[in-house]
């Protein structure tokens, strides 16, 4: 199918390590890329390809890649870092642009 | 520094045309996909549509009927025309610009739009 899906929410604690997931069969074919979205703002760009961040995204994120899943993660979560993240890719036929249905991210 | 920045009508009533434009200032209109993404009051994200620099396009399936986007490189800039609209169709509108990897099978939004919100109503 083409579709993407992530988990609709995410609890992490102060300054501990935090994974969002994103599954579909097109991410066999694409890597995932991923944004980070806060209220009344645009979604900006935290991860892309393999593992690559804009200038700009703190190392503390990072991607990483197991069979139809990706995976995003938060070493040492910030407060900051609350927010809802989505997944993008293509469909397997790189046609469709595909979002995840997002994940709302909660620092305690 | 590139900018995108959406321009169009906040109120449309029912069964009009929703049109909106995305002006590309900082960097020519001649490469990369350029995308229609909307959000709807409390909802993620949904893609509606691309133009590729070149002037082809592909669109949401459930909006294809409905939907037409075009581009004008020479005054930088794409449009949207959202035909029919209902209430369903109120949501902000973001225009994006979406590159494709080099030599890495990869897709991504590196730059958006601050968005539009379009509220469909009489």
């Amino acid at each position: 199918s083409s579709e993407l899906t992530q988990d609709p929410a995410v609890s992490v604690a102060l300054g501990q390590t935090v994974t969002i997931t994103c599954q579909g069969n097109s991410l066999r074919t694409y890597y995932a890329s991923w944004y980070r979205q806060k209220p009344g703002q645009a979604p900006v760009l935290v991860i892309f390809g393999q593992n690559s961040r804009p200038s700009g995204i703190p190392d503390r994120f990072s991607g990483s890649y197991s069979g139809y899943t990706a995976s995003l993660t938060i070493a040492g979560a910030q407060a900051e870092d609350e927010a809802d993240y989505y997944c993008h890719s293509r469909d397997g036929s790189g046609s469709y642009v595909l979002f995840g249905g997002g994940t709302t991210l909660t620092v305690l | 520094q590139v900018q995108l920045q959406e321009s169009g009508p906040r109120l449309v009533k029912p069964s009009e045309t929703l049109s909106l434009t995305c002006n590309v200032s900082g960097d020519s209109i001649s490469s990369d996909y350029w995308n229609w993404i909307r959000q709807s009051p409390g909802k993620g994200l949904e893609w509606i549509g691309y133009i590729y620099y070149r002037g082809t396009t592909d669109y949401n399936p459930s909006l294809r009927s409905r939907v037409t986007i075009s581009i004008d490189t020479s005054k930088r800039h794409f449009s949207l025309n959202l035909k029919s609209v209902t209430a369903a169709d109120t949501a902000v509108y973001y225009c994006a610009r979406e590159k494709r990897g080099v030599n890495l099978p990869t897709w991504y939004f590196d730059l958006w739009g601050r968005g539009n919100l379009v509220t469909v109503s009489s």
